[in-house]
């Protein structure tokens, strides 16, 4: 019973890179949820997906790209990574009619 | 001002003692809440729901205020695994099912 998954759980990067970050959940909830967390800012949303092909912005979407082609994945894509980008990225999935959210493990992207 | 306002601690009990956590929120239409845990270097884990009329889950005991914006929560006879950040989180319950989440009241259990 795998839940949701993150991969990488750490990844260190140049400013400038693009880097994908894959979330993946086998509970076929319908909504997926993409944080960071940072001191002093607490858990901070990115962007959020409905379903497949539905995506919307959350409270810090600039800089930061998604996709759901398939409902069990929801990888989040950083362009050109910035300094300020390093933070501890989190996954989250909630099932309709729940608003009860479950994360991932995170991944510790550090951007130099 | 932020929507889920919570005091950051950290709070340093002795094991046994009992410890409240608060938490305020702004939107009067928030229709959700929760408490969640997350340890150092972890996800966030959900503790317990909260409802109108009080719950209860072994040691803790989470309230609501509606009326207030207030939540809260007991924990008693307080264990060394309780040590952790407790977040209070808040929905809407839109058709978006965003949460909001607290910054997180820090608790530390010593022996």
């Amino acid at each position: 019973d795998a839940g949701i998954t993150q991969s990488p759980r750490y990844k260190i990067t140049e400013t400038g890179r693009q880097v994908t970050l894959m979330c993946h959940q086998t509970w076929s909830h319908s909504y997926m949820f993409w944080y960071r967390q940072d001191l002093g800012h607490g858990l901070r949303l990115i962007y959020y997906s409905a379903a497949a092909d539905i995506t919307d912005k959350g409270e810090v979407p600039d800089g930061y790209v998604v996709s759901r082609s398939k409902t069990e994945n929801f990888p989040l894509t950083l362009e050109s990574a910035t300094r300020s980008q390093t933070s501890v990225y989190f996954c989250a999935s909630t099932g309709t009619g729940t608003y009860e959210q479950y994360f991932g493990p995170g991944t510790r992207l550090t951007v130099t | 001002r932020k929507e889920v306002e919570q005091d950051p601690g950290p709070f340093n009990v002795p094991e046994g003692a009992t410890v409240a956590f608060n938490c305020t929120y702004s939107n009067s239409a928030s229709q959700s809440f929760f408490w969640y845990r997350q340890d150092c270097r972890k996800e966030p884990k959900l503790l317990m729901s909260v409802y109108s009329s009080g719950n209860e889950d072994g040691r803790f005991t989470a309230q609501l205020n509606r009326a207030s914006q207030y939540i809260s929560l007991l924990i008693r006879d307080s264990k060394l695994s309780d040590s952790a950040t407790y977040l209070c989180v808040v929905g809407l319950m839109d058709s978006s099912y965003k949460l909001i989440f607290g910054s997180g009241t820090r608790l530390l259990v010593r022996p």
